[in-house]
């Protein structure tokens, strides 16, 4: 069954936490995105990585890091340098970069108490 | 740099009526234009995908139109059905931005029996 897994659904935070969201996708795509997105707004980039080893600054990157050791993961930490991290947190990938259909996860609900 | 709009950012109709979404973007070095669907708390589902030299593309009661000279574009949904309640999304891949998805903000659409 191909496709693209989030996890945890629902994270909650301590002020001060880093926390880190899986994202998994077992359709070979090379290309990997994350995404934030909050109440009533569109999608904003965070981080995406066109292949292993490699990945570029989104729009919001600050309070972010991620790693592609793997061609199926793509993991995102929330560092506590994150100011405002109370989000839903959307992980896509493609089979390339430039103009290719995104796929999406379900999406990981981040709280921060 | 590229901005995408969307109007309205909710909408109410009767079953079985056609309606409109709109979409608009200020620069038209698009690659590609996409439309998406998206449930409350879930992750996005690709509905249409235009390419920049393509005019429209239909899927089932779906319709998305591209006019590139104008920046814009409208999904078009017949018949519509409880079903179709969901918040859609309107992105473009822009030439100059590293071929990253820019969102408009949604349109939120409440089919009512």
């Amino acid at each position: 069954d191909g496709g693209i897994t989030q996890s945890p659904k629902y994270l909650f935070r301590k002020e001060g936490q880093n926390v880190t969201l899986s994202c998994e996708q077992n359709l070979n795509h090379d290309a990997m995105y994350w995404y934030r997105q909050d109440p009533g707004q569109g999608l904003r980039l965070i981080y995406y990585s066109q292949i292993v080893n490699d990945f570029q600054k989104g729009d919001i990157a600050e309070g972010y890091s991620v790693s592609r050791e793997k061609k199926e993961s793509f993991p995102l930490t929330v560092t506590s340098a994150q100011k405002n991290p109370t989000a839903f947190y959307l992980c896509a990938s493609s089979l390339a970069t430039l103009g290719d259909t995104q796929y999406f996860g379900p999406g990981t609900r981040l709280t921060v108490l | 740099k590229q901005e995408v709009t969307q109007i309205p950012a909710a909408l109410s109709v009767p079953e079985g009526e056609n309606l409109v979404l709109n979409c608009s973007f200020t620069d038209s070095a698009i690659y590609n234009l996409q439309w998406f669907r998206q449930d409350p708390g879930k992750g996005l589902t690709s509905l249409l995908l235009i390419q920049s030299s393509q005019r429209e593309q239909t899927s089932g009661r779906l319709n998305a139109s591209l006019d590139k000279s104008s920046g814009r574009s409208t999904l078009y949904i017949a018949a519509s059905q409880p079903g179709d309640s969901a918040t859609y999304l309107c992105a473009v891949i822009a030439y100059n931005q590293g071929g990253k998805l820019i969102f408009g903000q949604g349109t939120e659409l409440s089919v009512k029996p």
